[in-house]
């Protein structure tokens, strides 16, 4: 099983809204990825948490805020967004095992402030 | 740091045809991995192929193809026999899990089109 399950599909949302998004792994990686997607660009990192370690990609503005509640699953926690923060937010999960190195992603949440 | 590039914006192929996208990518680092995503509109990345860099041995799977060029660091992707359902983007990303949290490094994309 190499699934990574994301809750809500979609999220329209104003700007003063407090929303969060979900991000569910039961392949026992230790390692969750936020990774935003404007269209026809490619995946650009938020967060890592790496071995309950996290990781921040210094670029993203504080609006956003990852939770790791366990191993299994990484939440994003969104309040007052920009019109600009509307994208595709695509989780995913990796592993290191006898060598080989797989990130396999989640089907993602279309974000669109109002 | 390092860098992917994909120097193919669009390509086109005729279906049960070959077709080749290109992918480079710098780095200083011996130990990495490489990976070819598939995003079709639907949006999932899907996983294509792998190559870890400690093997000579250039991955396959099914239709599915690398040449790795490790001196060269030059990773392209051989889609053989295309079938309409192969259109999407692809994107080449790179990892070094082992300096880092394993983040992927991605190429623009390169958007494929099958001609039925």
């Amino acid at each position: 099983d190499t699934e990574v399950t994301q809750t809500p599909k979609h999220l329209v949302m104003g700007m003063t809204n407090k929303k969060s998004l979900k991000c569910e792994q039961h392949m026992g990686h230790r390692a969750m990825y936020w990774y935003k997607q404007k269209a026809k660009k490619p995946p650009e990192l938020m967060f890592v948490y790496s071995y309950e370690k996290l990781s921040i990609n210094e670029s993203v503005p504080s609006r956003f805020s990852p939770e790791c509640p366990n191993s299994s699953l990484l939440n994003l926690h969104l309040h007052a967004l920009q019109p600009e923060d509307s994208a595709l937010y695509l989780c995913a999960s990796s592993q290191v095992s006898g060598g080989r190195y797989e990130q396999y992603f989640g089907p993602g949440t279309r974000l669109t402030v109002t | 740091a390092q860098t992917v590039t994909q120097s193919q914006p669009e390509m086109s192929v005729q279906e049960a045809e070959t077709v080749t996208l290109s992918c480079t990518y710098d780095t200083s680092e011996s130990d990495y991995y490489l990976f070819w995503y598939k995003q079709p509109p639907s949006r999932q990345m899907i996983l294509v192929i792998r190559q870890e860099a400690y093997k000579q041995q250039n991955a396959t799977e099914n239709r599915f193809s690398v040449n790795f060029q490790k001196a060269a660091k030059s990773f392209s992707l051989k889609i053989s026999d295309s079938q309409l359902g192969d259109a999407a983007m692809y994107f080449c990303a790179y990892s070094n899990y082992g300096g880092s949290q394993g983040n992927l490094i991605f190429g623009k994309g390169t958007k494929l089109s099958v001609k039925p």
